[in-house]
């Protein structure tokens, strides 16, 4: 079993639809957690930090749910130039940092 | 300015040789990391260090070294001994939070 596992998608939306992306974990002792955005052939970007009490960066809202190890990402109002790979991010507390294998978003017009 | 560069964006080496790719970083971030990112797939750790003069394996290790004698600096060699080392590689400086800042990566290609 991955240690961070995601829905490879693609996830085909409409403009304007709100989608949602779910990432478990395998390590309880995970401690931090992340997404980050990735553009075809260019390096990944953070897009959020996750907290245990949630949080929100405009159409962005991450979450954490310890208790059944899975962080999740909801985009509302979706644009065009949303689309890309979403990438979930654990790390443990060695410090170790680990990716699942993205989940891909296309907004179409 | 601050941020973390990677050299060189394009590289080709013949199978046999080792190769160096360099990543340096002036944001006076303790770690840095190095990743490995495969046509459709996701980032694996290859190396990771959390302070000068120390580094750990990630889950690819082998057929890869790494050094980590200054702040700045975490050089990557692939080696001869990498299986399949075509690749797009990326490093990342990584603050105290865990929150990683990547260069704009190398795609290696070997042949």
């Amino acid at each position: 079993r991955k240690e961070v596992e995601q829905d490879p998608g693609p996830f085909n939306v409409p403009e304007g639809a709100t989608v949602a992306f779910n990432c478990t974990y395998s390590n309880s002792a995970s401690q931090s957690f992340f997404w980050y955005r990735q553009d075809c052939r260019k390096e990944p970007k953070l897009l959020m930090s996750v907290y245990s009490s949630g949080n929100e960066d405009g159409r962005f809202t991450a979450q954490l749910n310890r208790a059944s190890q899975y962080i999740s990402l909801l985009i509302r109002d979706s644009k065009l130039s949303d689309s890309a790979t979403y990438l979930c991010v654990s790390s443990s507390n060695t410090g170790k940092l680990i990716f699942g294998q993205g989940t891909t978003l296309q907004v179409k017009p | 300015d601050g941020g973390i560069t990677q050299s060189p964006k394009y590289l080709f080496r013949k199978e046999g040789q080792n190769v160096t790719l360099s990543c340096e970083q002036n944001l006076n971030h303790d770690a840095m990391y190095w990743y490995r990112q495969d046509p459709g797939q996701g980032l694996r750790l290859i190396y990771y260090s959390q302070i000068v003069n120390d580094f750990q394996k990630g889950d690819i290790a082998e057929g890869y070294s790494v050094s980590r004698e200054k702040k700045e600096s975490f050089p990557l060699t692939v080696t001869s001994a990498q299986k399949n080392p075509t690749a797009f590689y990326l490093c990342a400086s990584v603050t105290g939070s865990y929150e990683q800042y990547f260069g704009p990566g190398t795609r290696l290609t070997v042949t």
